[in-house]
């Protein structure tokens, strides 16, 4: 069985660059979530994709926008970065959208913005 | 607004003995609950979970203690052992919507 998978493993950007972050799902898990580790913080939720659809958001601002491709896999996009992004992304995958079902995790990307 | 807290940040504990991790949440309307294991580089593991139907779940040295009066959730692991040195996040889903709310971690330092 294929755990999740995340690219790159770390990104230096400048601020007001763009940045994709790419996941890959685990094998069978059809539904996708992104959350976002700051230092000393736990995962914080942006959003969900399920049927390649936006299924759900947290409270980040719509700078942050992304993908799920036909075979589940999944990007986040960040626009216009600032310096509070620098953190951890987690990718996490399900198995079917819904709240009884775990997330399994990637190992993250981490971004630094300067 | 932390919705689920986690007050210590740290414990450290003797090789063979019982580490207790402790979790408060603020909102009536979670109904599950997990506890996740961090190492270094790594995301984050899932353990173990709990619905709110429930008070006790097991699975091996690990056992989640459900409180729903208290809003209190604890994650017992017995006998401890140095692998289990790790950051422990609790986190907790209400019944609609699809988003896990987490905790900012427990370090648990096993000592041989």
């Amino acid at each position: 069985e294929t755990g999740v998978t995340q690219s790159p493993t770390h990104l230096i950007k400048t601020r007001g660059q763009q940045v994709t972050l790419r996941c890959s799902s685990q094998s069978g898990h059809n539904t996708v979530s992104w959350y976002q580790q700051a230092l000393g913080q736990g995962p914080q939720f942006i959003f969900q994709y399920y049927r390649e659809e936006e299924n759900g958001r947290g409270n980040f601002p719509p700078r942050f926008s992304g993908l799920q491709f036909p075979n589940y896999s999944s990007e986040l996009n960040v626009n216009a970065l600032e310096l509070d992004d620098s953190a951890l992304y987690l990718c996490a995958s399900s198995r079917e959208t819904g709240y009884r079902s775990p997330l399994h995790f990637g190992n993250g990307t981490r971004l630094t913005v300067t | 607004d932390q919705q689920v807290k986690q007050n210590s940040p740290s414990l450290s504990v003797q090789e063979g003995r019982i580490s207790i991790l402790n979790c408060d949440y603020t909102n009536s309307m979670f109904d599950y609950f997990l506890w996740y294991k961090k190492y270094p580089a790594e995301g984050p593991t899932f353990l173990i979970s709990i619905s709110s139907i429930k008070d006790k779940n097991e699975d091996g040295r690990f056992t989640v203690f459900l409180n729903k009066s208290a809003k209190h959730l604890s994650l017992h692991i017995v006998p401890s052992q140095p692998g289990d040195s790790a950051v422990y996040f609790c986190a907790a889903s209400p019944n609609t919507g699809n988003q896990f709310y987490f905790g900012t971690g427990t370090s648990l330092t096993v000592i041989p």
